[in-house]
This record gives structure tokens, C-alpha cells and sequence, in this order.
């Protein structure tokens, strides 16, 4: 059973500029969720969307968004570029929402590096 | 003062060691996950518990709810351990909340 896979997994961006990224789930997780990590804040909460509708959204600018598509396929994009949005993003998926105590799986996360 | 306060926030061992990570909360939670995740990035999920114990070959993870305290037991440790190990809770409608990992590094 292929695990989940974000792409890309490695992409330099300028500032101002806009980035998408994506994430496929392990086949029937419903949800997905979305995170930033960066040295000096660690594991933080972007978004969660299960079954196409965001269930929960943590505490960042509108510049961050998501969505998921039928398929449960989800992208992020983050517009307008800051150099510190520089960071890992990470994607996991889970049977049922991933707060309901579900196993979470994660993806091997995006590398994004603004300058 | 976070929600999900993990210690040590360093720790290294000799191989062969017994290590102890703790977690501490301050919320009602409805699981605890523990999490591995090695340079690189990529993070495994190690064990969600919502109460008592759970093994998995040299790990040992357990929880008292009351207390609201969580502690990963390393066994035998290996430099293949060497990682950092993130406690995260979960609460109901709610989003996860991480704490801010626990370094180990494990000599030979």
C-alpha cells in the first residue's frame, strides 16, 4: 500500500512569488491535514480537510489555502511569498478526522526555501 | 505556557540504554500521539493512545489520563534510534497540538 506522497519535495521560490503544493493520501484516508515546520516554531497546524470541506484551520495569514478534491488528493498554495515561510511542509492523512484518534500518516514533506 | 510540554528537550545515551521521553499536557485530550521523525523530515506515527500501555518491540509507551502525563520508553537503545521524538494531542473537533520534540542521539 503506497504511503502518502507530496510533491514536490524540493523547490526554492522567490518573494512575492507563488507556490503550490500537493499531497496524495494512502488510498481511503478521507482526511488530510497540513503542517509547517520550521526550527524556531516546530509542528505547527495549517488546515485539515475531510471528504472536500476544511474542518479546521490554524492560526496563519489568508495567504496560506488549501483544498482537496474528490479523490481526496489536497494542494496548498501559499501566495505573496515571504522569506519566512521558508520551511518544511508537511502533509498526513488518516482514516477519519485527525483529531478523532486515528493513526496519522505522513508524507516525507516539501521543502520550501524562499529568497 | 504551552499546552504540550515534552523534556528532556537533549538527551543523549550509550547504546544499549534505557531512555525515558515525557510529555506533559494541560487540556482534556481525546488521544496522545507519539511521533519519530529523522533528519530528512519524513515523520512516522509510533503510537496513539488514549489510555494505559502500548508496546512495539523496544518501545513502550504509556499514559495516565488523570495525570495528564505521557512517557516513551526507549529499551536497549541504538544509534539507529537517534531522532527526534515529537509528543502531539489531539482533542475533539479540534486540531492537533505538538510539543516541541525531544532530541536523542544515541552513541555506539
Amino acid at each position: 500500500k503506497a504511503g502518502v506522497t507530496q510533491t514536490p519535495r524540493y523547490l526554492i521560490k522567490t518573494r512575492g512569488q507563488q507556490v503550490t503544493l500537493s499531497c496524495s493520501p494512502i488510498s481511503g484516508h478521507r482526511s488530510v491535514s497540513w503542517y509547517q515546520q520550521t526550527p524556531g516554531q516546530g509542528l505547527q497546524f495549517l488546515f485539515e480537510y475531510f471528504s472536500e470541506t476544511q474542518r479546521n484551520k490554524g492560526n496563519f495569514p489568508g495567504r496560506f489555502s488549501g483544498r482537496q478534491f474528490s479523490n481526496s488528493r489536497s494542494e496548498m498554495n501559499v501566495s505573496t511569498l515571504e522569506l519566512g515561510d521558508s520551511a518544511l511542509y508537511l502533509c498526513a492523512s488518516s482514516l477519519a478526522a485527525a483529531n478523532s484518534g486515528n493513526t496519522i500518516y505522513f508524507g516525507e514533506g516539501s521543502w520550501l526555501t524562499v529568497v | 505556557k504551552n499546552e504540550v510540554e515534552q523534556s528532556p528537550q537533549n538527551l543523549t545515551a550509550q547504546e544499549g540504554e534505557f531512555i525515558t521521553i515525557n510529555c506533559s499536557y494541560s487540556v482534556g485530550i481525546s488521544a496522545l500521539h507519539w511521533l519519530q521523525q529523522h533528519p530528512g523530515g519524513g515523520i512516522v506515527s509510533l503510537f496513539m493512545l488514549s489510555s494505559g500501555k502500548k508496546k512495539h518491540g523496544r518501545l513502550i509507551a504509556t499514559i495516565n489520563i488523570q495525570e495528564k502525563h505521557s512517557s516513551l520508553h526507549i529499551t536497549a537503545s541504538h544509534p539507529r534510534d537517534s531522532a527526534v521524538y515529537i509528543c502531539a494531542v489531539s482533542r475533539n473537533t479540534d486540531k492537533l497540538i505538538f510539543g516541541t520534540g525531544t532530541r536523542l542521539q544515541v552513541f555506539p
